[in-house]
């Protein structure tokens, strides 16, 4: 099993801070990235796909970069704000099919009113 | 927006007792996954499907098995339960297998086995 690390494990911020949160991977064999909100009692929800190096993408306050070449992707929320809290989770795609795909544990984001 | 639906989202069962974790897509999705999510760990896949009546081992498939009749649905079975079986699972499904292909999440189902 491949090793995908996420960064930090979990933070706390205060509503209206922006902040930003790593995932690590191998730099070989790269196919895409991926990026998902996971709310407590909920599904996980697809956020971005990257492809490409030096992909950048944005929805709203949430982007995210790609750097394929040291393999780590950033996602920034700027303003941060309640509804922002959860856990995000980064996958990377090592290959097609589905036993290519390695998802990081996750960092949990806990926004303070 | 796709809907991937397990019908049981917390469920005790007792060690030895036959499991049937259900999940059900309503996006006509070729491809269904069951992953499994446990404490300090990034999900694990334990079987997928391509097809109907189609199966590919995951990761971590020992001690599960899995049933796809019909599209829509895919069962996930854990014929004799046993304690380290208690976990998350969470199903899912796609449109493609290719990379960079989104897979669309059910919300979980909370399993304990005591």
């Amino acid at each position: 099993i491949l090793n995908v690390e996420q960064s930090p494990q979990s933070l706390h911020v205060q509503e209206g801070d922006s902040t930003n949160f790593t995932c690590s991977f191998p730099s070989s064999n790269f196919y895409a990235l991926h990026w998902y909100r996971w709310e407590t009692a909920k599904s996980p929800e697809a956020l971005f796909v990257m492809t490409l190096n030096g992909d950048e993408k944005k929805k709203g306050r949430i982007s995210a970069t790609l750097n394929t070449k040291e393999g780590y992707s950033y996602l920034y929320i700027k303003g941060s704000q309640p509804e922002d809290s959860a856990t995000y989770l980064c996958a990377f795609n090592k290959g097609t099919g589905a036993n290519n795909l390695f998802f990081g544990t996750g960092t949990r984001l806990t926004v303070i009113p | 927006d796709v809907k991937v639906t397990q019908s049981s989202r917390y469920l005790v069962k007792r060690t030895g007792e036959k499991v049937f974790l259900e999940c059900v897509q309503d996006m006509d999705h070729e491809n269904m996954f069951w992953y499994r999510q446990d404490p300090g760990l990034g999900l694990r896949l334990i079987y997928f499907s391509y097809d109907v009546k189609m199966k590919e081992k995951g990761d971590i498939p020992e001690g599960y098995s899995v049933s796809r009749e019909k599209k829509e649905r895919f069962s996930l079975i854990l014929e004799s339960a046993s304690t380290n079986q208690t976990s998350m699972y969470l199903c899912a499904s796609s449109f493609l297998l290719g990379a960079g292909n989104t897979i669309y999440f059910g919300e979980g189902s909370w399993l304990t086995v005591v």
